[in-house]
């Protein structure tokens, strides 16, 4: 079974800048959550999406940050503009709808270093 | 205080030594994962429990619901499990769904050869 895929797999942008992660969750989990980890802290919910509907994205800096999931499958996460303190890994994680305590997959992550 | 509390923070252990790491929580929850995160790499999940107990290899979580509280252990340790361990507890979603997920701030094993 292909685990969550991410991309890229590192990315150094400059402050203010644009830049924008992907996520290919699991075929056939509903399920998809976006986590921004600090070095040295654990993960953070960003935003859970319920197929392409958005569930919680109540810690999401809207002002800067925005998320999609067009067509309930693979997502995208964007930041603009950067800010230093944006610098962190970017994990996406899915799980399947039909058993609320489906075990969580996470990808990869996406290191995200602002100069 | 954090909903999720880990301890210790930061374990060195010997080769072959039994190791417990402990998390505890504050929230109703409907389930409890042990994530294991090596550097550099990605996260896994290693348990998800609800109740009891859970063995897989030589990792062994369990959960006391009353107490609020969860160990993961492993035993005879070796430094490939040289690693972060996170616990993070399922917060009990609506409608059939997932709710939030809530992590501790992880313990950093290291296992000495």
């Amino acid at each position: 079974e292909a685990g969550v895929a991410q991309s890229p797999r590192y990315k150094i942008i400059e402050k203010r800048q644009s830049v924008a992660f992907w996520c290919n969750p699991i075929s056939g989990h509903a399920t998809l959550y976006w986590y921004q980890q600090i070095l040295g802290q654990g993960p953070k919910l960003l935003i859970q999406f319920q197929n392409n509907g958005v569930v919680d994205d109540s810690q999401l800096p809207k002002d800067r940050f925005s998320a999609e999931r067009l067509k309930g499958v693979d997502s995208t996460l964007k930041i603009q503009p950067a800010k230093l303190e944006d610098s962190a890994v970017y994990l996406c994680a899915s799980s399947s709808f039909r058993d609320r305590n489906e075990k969580l997959f996470f990808g990869s992550g996406t290191q995200l270093s602002v100069l | 205080k954090n909903e999720v509390e880990q301890s210790p923070q930061n374990l060195t252990a010997q080769e072959g030594e039994f190791i417990t790491i402990n998390c505890s929580y504050s929230v109703g929850i409907s389930a409890l994962h042990w994530l294991q995160q090596h550097p550099g790499g990605g996260i896994v999940s290693l348990f998800m429990l609800s109740s009891g107990k859970k063995k897989h290899g030589r990792l062994i979580a369990t959960i006391n619901i009353q107490e609020k509280h969860s160990s993961l252990h492993i035993t005879a340790s070796h430094p490939r499990d040289s690693a972060v361990y996170i616990c993070a507890v399922s917060t009990r979603g609506y409608g059939g769904s997932q709710g939030n997920l809530i992590f501790g701030k992880g313990t950093k094993l290291s296992v000495k050869p």
